[in-house]
């Protein structure tokens, strides 16, 4: 079984801070994504990454970066966070490449409060 | 950008019985891929079902169906024989083929006992 952990279930920061979060996949997919969920959106992509040190950006890039230094981690930063970037993160990841709409498998969620 | 659209918010249904998702989709793509993804309370986001447009035959998972409309860009997921585990929030999610998928608002499922 496809593995994907995220490396908090809660998380609690105040505004300005600077936040990561990390997510790891244990089955040598090449593709790695960040969304954010919220009520009514449904989810939303961040950042995709499809390679060591490639990433694109998604649907809602702005105010975050993300970092791929192994193939198994995926690193969500919020650079200075704010009240707005409080949501539910959660992390993905596919075996196929860019050309292919192969099933994600879904890490357990980090939520992100920030006060 | 694809516009996935679930009309309905919440649902509820009794155990054993049926209750039917809707989903919809706006594309200009011939081939696409289309999902059910299932988020379980505090439990992490699972597949339920994909559905590749180039293919007429609808998909099937045990108790779960889909009615796949091509013409009418309608993509119905049918939950047979609900289970009080199959209480969860559902996203429908659609992809041109390529890594990136757009996800419905989702319609949370109730099943009562």
């Amino acid at each position: 079984d496809v593995k994907v952990t995220q490396s908090s279930r809660y998380l609690v920061k105040r505004t300005g801070e600077k936040v990561f979060l990390e997510c790891v996949q244990d089955m040598d997919h090449e593709n790695m994504f960040w969304y954010r969920q919220d009520p009514g959106l449904g989810l939303r992509l961040i950042y995709f990454s499809y390679d060591v040190k490639m990433k694109e950006k998604g649907d809602i890039p702005e105010g975050y970066s993300v970092s791929r230094e192994k193939k198994e981690r995926f690193s969500l930063i919020l650079e200075s966070a704010s009240t707005n970037q409080t949501s539910m993160y959660l992390c993905a990841s596919s075996l196929l490449g860019l050309a292919a709409a192969d099933t994600q498998y879904f890490g357990p969620g980090t939520r992100l409060t920030v006060l | 950008a694809q516009t996935v659209t679930q009309s309905q918010p919440e649902m509820s249904v009794q155990e054993a019985e049926t209750v039917t998702l809707s989903c919809t989709y706006d594309t200009s793509e011939s081939n696409y891929y289309l999902f059910w993804y299932k988020q379980p309370p505090s439990r992490q986001m699972i597949l339920v079902i994909r559905q590749e447009a180039y293919k007429q035959q609808n998909a099937t998972e045990n108790r779960f169906s889909v009615n796949f409309q091509k013409a009418a860009k309608s993509f119905s997921l049918k939950i047979s024989d609900s289970q009080l585990g199959d209480t969860a929030m559902y996203f429908c999610a659609f992809s041109r083929n390529d890594y990136k998928l757009s996800f419905g608002a989702g319609t949370t499922v109730t099943v009562r006992a």
